[in-house]
């Protein structure tokens, strides 16, 4: 099994609906990221979270919502989702003294 | 505020070795990642560099110049398999936390 699993991998959804990204990891890792990725753009971040206590908005949190339900999940609700919100998510977890990221597989989002 | 830039693509060929780029600004400075990103999948760590200097992982060597704000990662014997993009990323301070800043990646293609 994977390390970060993210569900679903593919999603189609109809503009204004309600749509929830799902994250779980058996890392054991205190810190989660939830990042979104468009062609030109990078990785941007759009919330973080360093315990089941502790959310943090990114540099993009608009329009999404997240909930830590535990230390290995954390998932990402778009309440009303926009066109604009169409990309590649992807949920990350760190260790506090290992800098480095493990990237779940990723959710690849369609809004039409 | 960050800003990063590595170039958009870079062609090579198999067996060869490729130097691809990566130049900062950022308002203070705790450490630069490489990531491997094939196509439609997750990123995946290479490397970490914090001191000024050479690092070298098998194939692969990430070298920094703090002064220089400048970075590279060194990929030796390509093999058709590395070709993917090459995300560079930036761990600095902002507002208390330490916010990693990826770069748009480099498409790397490696020719017979």
């Amino acid at each position: 099994d994977a390390d970060v699993t993210q569900t679903p991998r593919n999603r189609i959804t109809k503009t204004g609906k309600r749509i929830m990204l799902e994250c779980s990891q058996t890392k054991g890792h205190d810190r989660m990221y939830w990042y979104r990725q468009d062609p030109g753009l990078g990785l941007r971040l759009i919330y973080y979270s360093f315990d089941v206590k502790d959310i943090n908005k990114g540099e993009i949190s608009d329009g999404y919502s997240v909930s830590r339900q535990a230390q290995a999940k954390f998932s990402l609700s778009l309440e009303s989702a926009i066109p604009n919100q169409t990309a590649l998510y992807f949920c990350a977890t760190s260790e506090v003294h290992n800098y480095g990221y493990t990237f779940g597989s990723g959710t690849r989002l369609t809004v039409v | 505020g960050q800003n990063i830039d590595q170039p958009t693509e870079m062609t090579a060929t198999e067996g060869a070795i490729v130097q691809i780029n990566c130049t900062y600004q950022t308002s203070g400075f705790n450490g630069l990642f490489w990531y491997q990103q094939h196509a439609g999948e997750a990123p995946t760590f290479l490397s970490y560099n914090v001191l000024d200097g050479l690092e070298e992982k098998g194939r692969f060597s990430s070298f920094l110049s703090r002064s220089k704000g400048y970075s590279y990662l060194l990929l030796k014997e390509l093999q058709m398999k590395d070709s993917a993009s090459y995300l560079c990323a930036v761990r600095a301070p902002s507002g208390g936390y330490q916010k990693v800043t990826f770069g748009t990646g480099t498409k790397l293609q490696v020719i017979p």
